[in-house]
């Protein structure tokens, strides 16, 4: 039990499909970001929301939606994707205090399939 | 753009043995992260370092930072199967914008 939970754990669509990740941190955290991990790549922050609000945007295609209605919920909708998006995307959490040392907790990932 | 190299990329050892991984950057770190991803999981933080040349050891894992907080290393004594798993580094490099960088990671395999 990591504390933060990711479903739903395995996702295959194809490229017309429109789908969701949901990603719930039970730890108390203000900040939730999301990661994009493919073979043979490090792992690549995708969005930060600190607080709700969302603070990083790391060049990402509009194909990937991200939603944080509260700072224990984070969404990631998905539309139109390409069969390149198909890699693990994990959540994870962290208490943000702007000293940089703060651990991330991270789920145990979506593993997405694009056919 | 700031990058992690971490070496080896793979690493196949036999239960008992000694080892280590880096994790290098020309750029200055603020402070450096360590995790551990087992197959089907998320990582899991094993150590933050801050200042150079700190050491500290979890166990059989001793985790040194470099003086100059521009490397890191990871010795594993006497490994253990339960050890196998991508050995990630994660760093805040000084100056630069609050978010991680990652590493390739280095994905070691102990047998029994």
């Amino acid at each position: 039990e990591t504390g933060v939970t990711q479903t739903p754990r395995h996702l295959v669509m194809g490229m017309t499909n429109k789908k969701s990740l949901k990603c719930e941190q039970h730890l108390g955290h203000n900040a939730m970001y999301w990661y994009k991990q493919s073979a043979k790549k490090p792992l690549e922050l995708m969005f930060v929301y600190n607080f709700k609000e969302q603070t990083e945007n790391n060049s990402v295609p509009s194909r990937f939606s991200p939603e944080c209605p509260n700072s224990s919920h984070l969404f990631l909708h998905l539309h139109t994707l390409q069969p390149e998006d198909s890699a693990l995307y994990l959540c994870a959490s962290s208490q943000f205090s702007g000293q940089g040392v703060e651990p991330q907790h991270f789920g145990d990932g979506t593993r997405l399939s694009i056919l | 753009t700031q990058l992690l190299e971490q070496s080896p990329q793979f690493l196949s050892i036999q239960e008992g043995e000694n080892l280590t991984v880096y994790c290098n950057s020309s750029s200055v770190f603020s402070s450096l992260q360590w995790y551990r991803q087992e197959p089907g999981e998320g990582p899991v933080l094993l150590v933050t370092v801050v200042t150079g040349g700190e050491v500290k050891k979890l166990k059989r894992l001793t985790f040194q930072f470099g003086d100059a907080r521009k490397d890191s290393s990871l010795h594993i004594t006497a490994a253990q199967t339960g050890d196998t798993g991508l050995y990630l580094c994660a760093g805040l490099f000084h100056g630069g914008s609050e978010k991680l960088v990652f590493g390739k990671g280095t994905k070691l395999t102990v047998n029994p």
